[in-house]
């Protein structure tokens, strides 16, 4: 059972290049969510979904995209990166109904995008 | 704007100590609190959580304490071990559905032979 993945787990772009950052969970929860994370600024809501199909803005989402076609998968898409995009991405997937576990949410390992 | 206020930024505590991280929240929206923990290269992870109609809950060496009326809420490590160094977020959940959730900017926490 290998929970929320994400790939790549590193990456180095430059200025205007695009690239997709993914994300799968094989634990059928129905919502999936993307977060940056800053130092000394936590961790930020880029996007999220409630189910496939159907995608909703966080705190930060300029700049990025996303959809999501299947329960599994949730890609991330930079259109134009920035090196304001430069960050350490988690992808995180988690149910609806009761609180146990706190609604699952479990995070991926990460991938941390340097933008130059 | 912050809506999650996380103190402190970085902790030192010794072996068998105490470990105190305080969060207050401005929003009244959030109907649930968890606490995850992040080790370097690896994603937070949960650690324990609480709602907003309980004062406290405890969880082995983790304690959550939560003042609703203050809008605020800590989490107690008692007996710290060396183990247990790594950053501390706690977070707020939002209402309306989506699972969404607005996080503390973190606390390092090193706990020292």
């Amino acid at each position: 059972n290998a929970g929320v993945t994400q790939t790549p787990k590193f990456q180095v772009l430059k200025t205007g290049q695009s690239m997709t950052l993914q994300c799968a969970q094989d634990m059928n929860h129905e919502y999936m969510s993307w977060y940056r994370q800053d130092p000394g600024m936590g961790l930020r809501l880029i996007h999220y979904s409630v189910g496939a199909g159907i995608t909703d803005q966080g705190e930060v989402p300029n700049g990025y995209n996303v959809s999501r076609s299947t329960t599994e998968d949730f890609p991330l898409r930079l259109l134009s990166a920035a090196p304001s995009q430069t960050s350490v991405y988690f992808c995180a997937s988690s149910y609806s109904g009761t609180e146990g576990l706190a609604y699952g949410y479990t995070f991926g390992s990460g991938t941390r995008l340097t933008v130059v | 704007q912050q809506q999650v206020k996380q103190s402190p930024q970085s902790l030192i505590v010794q072996k068998g100590g105490i470990s105190i991280i305080n969060c207050a929240y401005e929003n009244t929206a959030f109907d649930y609190f968890p606490w995850y923990q992040q080790f370097p290269g690896k994603g937070p992870a949960l650690l324990i959580a609480i709602r907003p109609d309980v004062s406290e809950k405890k969880e082995g060496r983790f304690t959550i304490s939560f003042n609703k009326s203050a809008k605020q809420f800590s989490l107690h490590i008692m007996d710290s071990q060396p183990g247990d160094s790594a950053t501390y977020f706690c977070a707020a959940r939002h209402t309306g559905g989506g699972n969404k959730l607005t996080f503390g900017t973190g606390t390092q926490l090193k706990v020292e032979l």
